[in-house]
Parts: C-alpha cells; structure tokens; sequence
C-alpha cells in the first residue's frame, strides 16, 4: 500500500531564508510524486510532479523537489522564501495508473518577516 | 478554461439527512476524484470515477456514493450525514485518454457543516 508522511506539521522561516519541507512515501512500484499547496479556504494548485523522468524537478513560484529512491524521499525546496509563500503544503503519492492518489497530512510554512 | 467547478460553495445540513455535491471536471478531463478534508488534515480519498464507473475506494462507509455522467461531471452523495461528515469536500479531476496525464486538478471546494 501507498503511504506519505510529511516530517514536521509546521515549518517557520524567515523571509529570504532556505525552505525546506520533508517528504518520504512508500510504494511497492515507481510511483508519481506530488506537492500541491493550499491557501486558506481553497483547493490544492499543484507545484510540481515527478513522472520518472529527471529526478531534480523544478515547479512554480520557484520550488523544486529532488526524488531519491534510495532514500524514498521527495523533499521540496526553495532557496529565498518570501512571505507570499506562507501555507499548507502537500504531499501526494500516486500510483501509475492514476486511480488512487494518497496525500500526506500537510505541513503549514509560517514565513517571517 | 473554467477549470475544475464544484456547487455549492457552502452547505449547512442536520444529522441523519442526506446531501449531493456536484463537480464539473476541467475541460478534456475524463476522470474525476473526490476528497474528504477534515480541519487541520490532509485530503483523504473517497473513490475516484472514471467512464462512469467507480474505479478505485478508499476507506470511506457506503454511505458515501457517487455517480458519473457521460459529459464527466460528477456527484457525491452522502446519507445519513454524521457530525463527522462535516469537512471540506474537493474534487479533482484528470485525464485518463486519450493520454494519461497523472496530475489533478481541484476545485475550491465544498464546506459542508453537519449540525
């Protein structure tokens, strides 16, 4: 079965500083890879995804994550946060028919000024 | 493109009733998933649809039932509503055929209160 955990329900930065949000799954096969973020009282807009092609992948608003398998881990990053950034952030694993897609429990970036 | 449109925004129901949330996929999306979203938590997968079939469940009670129409749009029906029913309901959607593209797409939402 699919699982993602996401290590740290809240993550707090400065403005300008390194973020870095913590993603490991489990699969028994090559899965899809999501981070999605989410404002207050909306839905989930994607911010990249790995398919099996590069392992480096860069998303919007300047993200990107790094899939390592051998870690099984999908850690996201950015390297200047800005306060814009401030929100839920998501996790999802899918598997490679696209039936059914798990999501972490989501860690809440808090950037500061 | 309109994207992934749910109805209604907002519902206030009473505990034993029954309710029927809608969604409209994005334009050229034949699949569509749907999400349980408690306060403070991760998005929870109910079924997903897909050629108006339900293609995948997860661990949610028969209580929760869907239906998908041949122009894709989708709804979920919940009976015999519950204080714990009470979340915000997402649906997703994306495309199987003619090219399989796994990411989704959600809507805003729908925030349904069981009192």
């Amino acid at each position: 079965a699919q699982s993602v955990t996401q290590l740290g329900s809240h993550v707090s930065v400065s403005e300008g500083a390194l973020v870095l949000l913590r993603c490991n799954y489990s699969s028994s096969v090559p899965p899809y890879l999501f981070w999605y973020v989410q404002y207050p009282n909306q839905g989930l807009q994607l911010l990249l995804k790995y398919t099996s092609a590069a392992t480096l992948v860069k998303g919007i608003n300047g993200f990107e994550a790094e899939f390592k398998k051998s870690e099984t881990s999908f850690h996201l990053t950015k390297p200047s946060a800005h306060m814009s950034d401030a929100a839920e952030y998501f996790c999802a694993v899918s598997d490679t028919g696209g039936f059914k897609t798990i999501f972490g429990a989501g860690t809440r970036l808090f950037v500061k000024a | 493109d309109a994207g992934v449109t749910q109805s209604p925004t907002h519902l206030i129901k009473t505990r034993g009733q029954q309710v029927t949330l809608r969604c409209s996929p994005k334009s050229g999306h034949d699949t569509v998933s749907w999400y349980q979203q408690a306060l403070g938590q991760g998005p929870q997968f109910i079924f997903q649809y897909y050629e108006e079939e339900e293609r995948q469940r997860g661990n949610f009670p028969d209580r929760f039932s869907g239906h998908q129409f041949p122009n894709y749009s989708s709804e979920l029906n919940v009976n015999a509503l519950l204080l714990g029913d009470s979340a915000l309901y997402l649906c997703a959607s994306s495309q199987k055929a003619p090219k399989f593209i796994p990411e989704a797409f959600f809507g805003q939402g729908t925030r349904l209160t069981v009192v």
